[in-house]
């Protein structure tokens, strides 16, 4: 079953900051994010496994609340590269070394 | 370093054929996966495999089989085109356990049944 992603979409100013939420119906065993420019492929940004800590990219970052079996992205002062649509993939805690299973993404727009 | 490499870039089938997708890595990963792109649902998984001669299906295994002969090729064939089956198809590669590590995408194959 797929996680959900919220919001569906978001339009931006330059220099604003957004949060992307990605919930499972599943225990998880890790969150993964992935960036995608339109007509290109999902490029990674980060994972963050159960147990772990809070991860940071540039002014990019993500929690995982395992116990609400959620993950939150955070873009801070954002830029127009920031453009594109962002999937969060899911592993299921009871099925290791198996499926990893995405959401159906947000689509994030930066205007100048 | 060629990374994850896809072919065709596009294709048109009518209903009713058959085609094969291809897929190769030259990471020597050993996890490879499947997944269609159709709008608004974001990436759904066919098929995966966790090395030569294993695989297993996914979230929308149906119309589609795979094998794993080689560590780097991962083809998907289709085996008889339905309009259903017109979408963006990636496949990615790991290199150990899929959820622990950074998955790489190939550029995608649009394929359109008509």
């Amino acid at each position: 079953q797929q996680p959900v992603q919220s919001p569906q979409a978001v339009i931006l100013r330059e220099g604003e900051d957004a949060v992307i939420n990605c919930s499972s119906s599943k225990a998880l065993y890790s969150v993964h994010w992935y960036r995608q420019k339109h007509g290109e492929a999902p490029v990674f940004l980060m994972i963050l496994l159960k147990g772990g800590e809070q991860k940071g990219h540039e002014k990019i970052s993500a929690s995982f609340n395992e116990k609400k079996q959620q993950s939150s992205l955070y873009l801070t002062a954002s830029q127009l590269s920031y453009s594109g649509t962002y999937f969060c993939g899911t592993g299921s805690l009871y099925n290791q070394g198996g499926k990893l299973i995405f959401g159906q993404g947000t689509e994030l727009s930066v205007k100048p | 370093n060629a990374g994850v490499t896809q072919t065709p870039k596009f294709q048109v089938l009518k209903t009713g054929q058959s085609m094969t997708l291809q897929c190769a890595q030259d990471m020597n990963h050993e996890y490879m996966s499947w997944y269609r792109q159709d709008p608004g649902m974001g990436l759904r998984l066919i098929h995966y495999s966790v090395g030569a001669g294993i695989t297993d299906q996914g979230e929308v295994p149906n119309g589609y089989n795979v094998s794993r002969s080689t560590t780097e090729d991962f083809p998907l064939r289709l085996l008889s085109a339905a309009p259903s089956q017109t979408s963006v198809y990636f496949c990615a590669s790991s290199y150990s356990d899929s959820q622990n590590t950074e998955a790489f995408f190939g550029q995608g194959t649009r394929l359109t049944v008509v």
